[in-house]
């Protein structure tokens, strides 16, 4: 069974940093692009960077650019997000979720998610 | 960048009803469209990928239509466990944009 948990969200000052991770297990997790995406509270879903199998290539978002590295460690089946000067619209539930190839990006199983909190 | 329009934002519909959703995008993206539904307090779920194929395990009453930039999800005969908001999303190439959503409710 595919399983994707999140880790690492908390209450974060603006101008702050995080590391989100997310553990998965249940697929040979090297073989599949992942994504994390994000709902901030009450709208839509955002798509926020992927990663490909390999973690040769990497994507962003035009919002995250620059603030945000996606990694992979595949020996440890982890997906990661360092996310650096957050700000008040960077508040959301991250989600990682799993592509259904090693480049191909839409998204076949998703975690539940966790809550990211940018406030002073 | 290519945008994603959903229509309607929001529908009511009665059980039994047919109801379709619409997704535009921007630009032309092929057939690079998938479709998820999202329940109250869950994660999305994939229900269609490729515009029309069907995910495994998702009920026939969905299907998925379109290319290019016109795009339509279909519940051909809306259930009370279909009551979700649902969203497109482009993958063709960065950024994976998704539609604004539709939130459907029963009538």
């Amino acid at each position: 069974e595919v399983q994707l948990l999140e880790s690492g969200g908390g209450l974060v000052q603006p101008g702050g940093s995080l590391r989100l991770s997310c553990a998965a297990s249940g697929f040979t997790f090297s073989s599949y692009a992942m994504s994390w995406v994000r709902q901030a509270p009450g709208k839509g879903l955002e798509w926020v960077s992927g990663i490909s199998a390999s973690g040769t290539s990497t994507y962003y978002a035009d919002s995250v650019k620059g603030r945000f590295t996606i990694s992979r460690d595949n020996p440890k089946n982890t997906l990661y997000l360092q996310m650096n000067s957050l700000r008040v619209e960077d508040t959301a539930l991250y989600h990682c979720a799993k592509g259904p190839r090693s480049s191909s990006w839409y998204n076949d199983y998703w975690g539940q998610g966790t809550l990211v909190t940018v406030s002073s | 960048d290519i945008q994603m329009t959903q229509s309607p934002s929001s529908l009511s519909a009665s059980v039994g009803d047919r109801v379709t959703i619409t997704c535009r995008a921007s630009q032309g993206i092929s057939n690079y469209l998938a479709w998820y539904q999202q329940k109250p307090g869950k994660a999305p779920k994939l229900l269609i990928y490729a515009a029309s194929t069907l995910q495994s395990g998702v009920p026939s009453r969905f299907s998925g239509s379109g290319s290019g930039t016109d795009f339509t999800l279909t519940i051909s005969s809306l259930q009370p466990e279909d009551v979700a908001t649902y969203y497109c999303q482009r993958y063709n190439s960065a950024p994976r944009t998704f539609g604004g959503g539709t939130k459907v409710e029963i009538k």
